[in-house]
């Protein structure tokens, strides 16, 4: 079975400049979510899709962040414009249902430098 | 916001002896879950204890949980070289709708 996905891996921009993040979930899973890891911290939820519909976007800093999974399958984030703080490693992860008995599985990152 | 706060922030051993890490939080939880994250790896879930349970294991791994302290351990028993990663704790509150809030993390180095 193979895992979740992001592209790029690695990506470097300046400030003020926008930036796009891919993921595509394993397949069937329903639910799809987008967290920041910022250097020597815990992932912090982004956003949180059930197929194509926003669950939880609490914390999504929606002046300069956006995210859409417009057929319920993969997803893109994207930050408009960057600030030196959004640099972190962006994660997705993906699980079959909504609810936190259901184990997530993360894809390796996007790690975002803005200089 | 942060939940958790685990103890130690980083923590050095020998091959074959026995790692243990601390996580304190805040608020009242449905669940605990434990991560390992390798460097330049995504987050693998490791192991899940309900909050009306009190110890659950798993191969190498035991965890423990007390809620009326707000505490969970994490045990890793004979360690390898490849158990070097960090170790986060996450909390899921129904309340807060069911989302992971983790901790900061234990960086674990298991020197051959």
């Amino acid at each position: 079975e193979a895992g979740v996905a992001q592209s790029p891996r690695y990506k470097i921009i300046e400030k003020r400049q926008s930036v796009a993040f891919w993921c595509n979930p394993i397949s069937g899973h329903a639910t799809l979510y987008w967290y920041q890891q910022i250097l020597g911290q815990g992932p912090k939820l982004l956003i949180q899709f059930q197929n194509n519909g926003v669950v939880d976007d609490s914390q999504l800093p929606k002046d300069r962040f956006s995210a859409e999974r417009l057929k319920g399958v993969d997803s893109t984030l994207k930050i408009q414009p960057a600030k030196l703080e959004d640099s972190a490693v962006y994660l997705c992860a993906s699980s079959l249902e909504y609810g936190s008995s259901y184990e997530q599985y993360f894809g390796p990152g996007t790690r975002l430098t803005v200089t | 916001s942060q939940q958790g706060e685990e103890d130690p922030q980083a923590l050095s051993i020998q091959e074959g002896e026995n790692a243990t890490m601390n996580c304190s939080y805040k608020t009242s939880i449905n669940n605990l879950q434990w991560y390992r994250q390798n460097s330049g790896r995504g987050l693998v879930h490791l192991i899940l204890i309900r909050s009306n349970e009190r110890e659950k294991h798993s191969g190498r791994l035991r965890v423990t949980l007390d809620t009326s302290k707000k505490s969970s351990s994490l045990l890793i028993t004979a360690s390898r070289a490849a158990d070097t990663a960090s170790y986060f704790c996450a909390t899921v509150d129904y309340n807060q709708g069911g989302k992971l809030i983790f901790g900061q993390g234990t960086e674990l180095s298991v020197k051959p």
